[in-house]
């Protein structure tokens, strides 16, 4: 069926580091690929998105590379800092339908 | 317009009984609203979406009769888990879409509602 997976679950990374998070997507048909980050009990928080006919976006801190070819998706982040701490996951979202699919998240944790 | 709040924040309730939560827009308005259930340590799962003046839309797998969904006006979404037992304790999250701003930005999700049953 259609899913969006992460291939780490979890990821440590050193301050100051830049973090990359990864993501496998199986539907072709999505329009927008979208990163969001969930500290623990609160809702997601968007970070950046991006439309299925570009390969590359950058934001403030964060970038998403985007490969169709392998459909694979990642957030760079540059710089880490112990805010970034959260859960992270990647979605998608067809525009026909409005609605956003998660994929299964990456905890991001921060070594001092 | 970028904040939807939910209530209550988090519930207890006992094993038989219901239990409504709220999800509003504060500063805009939304024909359509989505709602989440996500368990400890996984993803947020879509259960529903729900329209403004008209019936939910369900996702497969999610009992229509167990989670009533109303969308009775452009700013106010609830979803009544009835008859609740303890696996459907969880975290129920809405978000809600602003159609006036551009597509990819433009749904906005609430604190969240954690809900324990006993």
């Amino acid at each position: 069926g259609e899913s969006v997976g992460l291939h780490l679950p979890t990821l440590s990374v050193q301050e100051g580091d830049n973090s990359i998070i990864n993501c496998a997507y199986s539907n072709s048909a999505s329009d927008y690929f979208i990163w969001y980050k969930q500290e623990s009990g609160k809702g997601p928080q968007f970070i950046i998105d991006i439309r299925s006919n570009m390969d590359k976006r950058q934001g403030q801190r964060v970038t998403v590379l985007l490969n169709k070819t392998v459909k694979h998706l990642s957030l760079q982040i540059a710089a880490t800092q112990p805010g970034d701490s959260a859960v992270y996951f990647c979605a998608e979202k067809y525009s026909s339908a409005s609605k956003i699919i998660f994929g299964s998240g990456t905890r991001l944790s921060i070594r001092p | 317009g970028a904040v939807v709040s939910q209530h209550p924040s988090w519930v207890i309730c006992k094993s038989g009984t219901s239990v409504k939560i709220e999800c509003r827009s504060l500063d805009f308005q939304a024909t359509t609203m989505f709602w989440y259930r996500q368990f400890p340590k996984q993803s947020l799962m879509l259960m529903a979406t729900s329209n403004e003046g008209s019936k939910a839309t369900y996702e497969q797998g999610v009992e229509k009769d167990k989670f009533l969904i109303n969308h009775a006006s452009l700013t106010l979404s609830t979803l009544t888990v009835t008859s609740a037992h303890p696996e459907d304790s969880s975290f129920y999250i809405c978000s809600a879409r602003n159609e006036g701003l551009p597509e990819g930005n433009e749904q906005f999700f609430g604190p969240g509602t954690r809900l324990t049953v006993l």
